[in-house]
């Protein structure tokens, strides 16, 4: 079964306009870590931000937030203020915590246009 | 640089042969990730490694596959016998280890194709 479900695999925003990128995810371990990932086209995952299944707000890093609701499992991350530096692939990814890798979602593609 | 370092950056080979590739993680994270990315998929675990010890691996890896991390610092993932299915962007990444969140940080991975 799917863990990670990033149901848009291409997605177009106006620079300097907000952007949501899906992310819905399945398990049953009760706790659990959410992550999202960059990787532009020279290939280097870059870690954005990060929100634990305890995690009471919502996680924020600059222009990064994570819109995290539990009972839908569903951890979208929200771009503000979108620059042309941020076209590139996106990926969630999810840890549970009883076991150590992570489970990754098939990626959203975002380009940002002039 | 004190990211995760990746060698070679680029590997090009033909069917039957022998590769290795080599991982430097952050210098004081304890684990070690091997991760296999396909063309317009996300990464897939193949293995980690707790220090020097290897701790889990995915059926993904398979007997041509094996990775090492002798003295708990860099490590190796060797594939025997490539295939053409092989071709892929292997991805390193590696974290504390000490934590909950334990994020993970990735190399600039190593892009490997078959003939």
């Amino acid at each position: 079964a799917q863990k990670i479900t990033q149901t848009q695999p291409g997605m177009f925003v106006q620079e300097k306009e907000a952007v949501t990128l899906d992310c819905t995810y399945d398990t049953s371990d009760p706790s659990y870590g959410l992550f999202w990932y960059k990787q532009p086209s020279s290939g280097e995952m870059i870690f954005l931000i990060y929100q634990g299944s305890y995690d009471q707000q919502n996680a924020t890093e600059g222009r990064y937030s994570l819109n995290f609701q539990k009972a839908r499992k569903s951890a979208n991350l929200v771009i503000s203020a979108s620059q042309l530096g941020d076209s590139a692939m996106y990926f969630c990814a999810m840890r549970e915590f009883y076991g150590q890798n992570f489970v990754f979602g098939p990626g959203t593609r975002l380009s940002v246009l002039p | 640089d004190t990211g995760v370092s990746q060698n070679p950056r680029h590997k090009i080979t033909k069917r039957g042969q022998n590769v290795t590739f080599r991982c430097d993680p952050i210098s004081e994270h304890n684990r070690l990730y091997w991760y296999r990315q396909t063309l317009g998929q996300g990464p897939e675990f193949l293995t980690y490694f707790q220090n020097e010890a290897q701790l889990e691996k995915s059926r993904l890896l398979s007997d041509r596959f094996s990775a090492e991390r002798p003295k708990g610092s860099f490590s190796t993932l060797e594939i025997q016998r490539t295939e053409q299915g092989d071709s892929a962007m292997y991805l390193c990444a590696s974290s504390l280890g000490t934590s909950d969140t334990d994020t993970q940080y990735f190399g600039p991975g190593t892009r490997l194709t078959v003939l």
